[in-house]
């Protein structure tokens, strides 16, 4: 069926360090892909999405390009801070419900 | 404006109690999803809910849970006999349309502590 294979963590960068988190999905036909975050105690929140092949989706810094040849959605940003220690997943649609990656927890350092 | 709204925050039941989480969707929002969260898991889909219908159970355990979105009021995951296995966060998550392009909005979660 329909998956994500999210790189495992944990991620610990110093601040301003460029940062990539890998994705790769198995799916049936072309569905739109979408990267979440959720900070501690909190649920997740939608930081950014794509609905087609090379589509760039882009969010508070955060990108990630819907690549069909290597069936890729790599979440990449230039500088991260240490506001952006979180556990993020890439997720997509499946049938009647969102597949979630195993999330990958990032934490910046100062 | 309010989001996907889920309470409690944290609940505390003994073995063999039950425990009732409540989602009020976000306004506008008629489909409805229940996601678990084990510690150091990812999020694992429980059951897919439309007003008064259950479209996709597929991954409630068979016993002891239950979900619900009346026509009027919030959604109900509902754990009777509850065990120390299902401590988990328990989200909720709510779509304008159901799924494919429509993201989901999630709650911050219900907390579950079996003692």
């Amino acid at each position: 069926g329909d998956s994500v294979t999210q790189m495992e963590g944990p991620v610990t960068l110093s601040e301003e360090a460029f940062l990539t988190i890998n994705c790769t999905y198995t799916a049936t036909g072309y569905p739109s892909l979408f990267w979440y975050v959720q900070y501690p105690g909190e649920g997740l929140q939608l930081l950014l999405k794509a609905t087609k092949a090379d589509d760039k989706g882009s969010n508070k810094g955060f990108e990630a390009t819907y690549r069909k040849e290597t069936t890729s959605f790599h979440l990449e940003k230039g500088s991260v801070q240490v506001s952006d220690s979180a556990v993020y997943f890439c997720a997509l649609p499946t049938g009647n419900q969102f597949y979630f990656g195993t999330g990958t927890s990032l934490t910046v350092i100062p | 404006n309010a989001g996907v709204m889920q309470n409690p925050r944290h609940l505390v039941r003994r073995r063999g109690q039950e425990a009732r989480l409540r989602c009020s969707p976000m306004k506008g929002h008629s489909h409805v999803y229940w996601y678990r969260q084990l510690p150091e898991e990812g999020l694992k889909f429980m059951v897919y809910l439309q007003k008064e219908n259950i479209i996709d159970e597929s991954g409630m355990p068979k016993e002891r849970f239950s979900a619900e979105f009346p026509k009027e009021g919030p959604s109900i995951l509902r754990i009777q006999q509850v065990v120390r296995g299902d401590s988990a966060a328990y989200f909720c998550a709510s779509s304008l349309q159901g799924s494919y392009n429509s993201p989901l909005h999630f709650g911050n979660g219900t907390r579950l502590t079996v003692t």
